[in-house]
């Protein structure tokens, strides 16, 4: 079954400090892996995308890495600022259909704190 | 920042009523789906469209219904809301590019039926 796990669940840390998220995925096969940061009431909206040969991928404070082999892949926020406070997702596109069909995890609720 | 829209933005109906979420996009995308979020959850699919005249049902169940005239228009509709409807709705668009491909969301109905 395809399935996307992400955590923690909830993350609370302080404006400045760092955190990593983590995603484990078993979707298969594999097209792309996106993360989306999602504020409250409000649509996801893309922050990286990593595809099968790319194991690292920079967005400003936002670090992704992809390890296709063990199926994880991490968001790394340097830096926090109170504005990264959101839920995160992780999103695995599969490459079996013609859909491109997407695959959501639950999301990590991060909250920073001034 | 993405050019799909939703509206309303919120809405607080009484049980029993039929009622249309509205979604239209201006990217000309052939895909476009809708997803139902409870508050903590994960998004679930619950319509897709491939192109006009084309409609599927996702993976949760919905008493919703769907329709695809247009391209750029894909509205959802309740016959007869109940409180077990009360939800986010997220329309969201995308073009199949390949292992690029991203999905664009708007910024999500909020349902609550009383």
């Amino acid at each position: 079954k395809n399935q996307v796990e992400q955590s923690p669940q909830s993350l609370i840390i302080l404006e400045g400090k760092n955190c990593t998220l983590q995603c484990n995925y078993t979707v298969s096969p594999f097209s792309n892996l996106r993360w989306y940061k999602q504020d409250t009431g409000r649509g996801p909206v893309s922050l990286t995308i990593m595809t099968f040969s790319e194991n690292t991928k920079s967005n400003g404070r936002y670090t992704a890495t992809l390890d296709a082999d063990t199926k994880q892949s991490s968001l790394h926020i340097t830096a926090s600022q109170l504005s990264d406070s959101a839920s995160y997702i992780c999103v695995v596109t599969d490459r079996g259909s013609t859909l491109g069909r997407l695959y959501f995890g639950r999301g990590t609720q991060l909250t920073v704190w001034p | 920042e993405a050019d799909i829209y939703q509206t309303p933005r919120y809405l607080v109906i009484g049980t029993g009523k039929k009622i249309t979420l509205e979604c239209s996009q201006t990217m000309g995308h052939d895909k476009m789906y809708w997803y139902q979020q409870d508050p903590g959850m994960e998004l679930h699919l619950i319509h897709y469209s491939y192109g006009v005249n084309s409609t599927e049902k996702g993976d949760l169940s919905s008493e919703s219904t769907v329709s695809r005239i247009r391209t750029e228009h894909f509205p959802l509709t309740l016959e007869s809301a109940r409180p077990s409807h009360t939800s986010q709705y997220l329309c969201a668009s995308s073009a199949h590019t390949g292992v690029h491909t991203e999905a664009f969301f708007g910024q999500g109905t909020r349902l609550t039926v009383v």
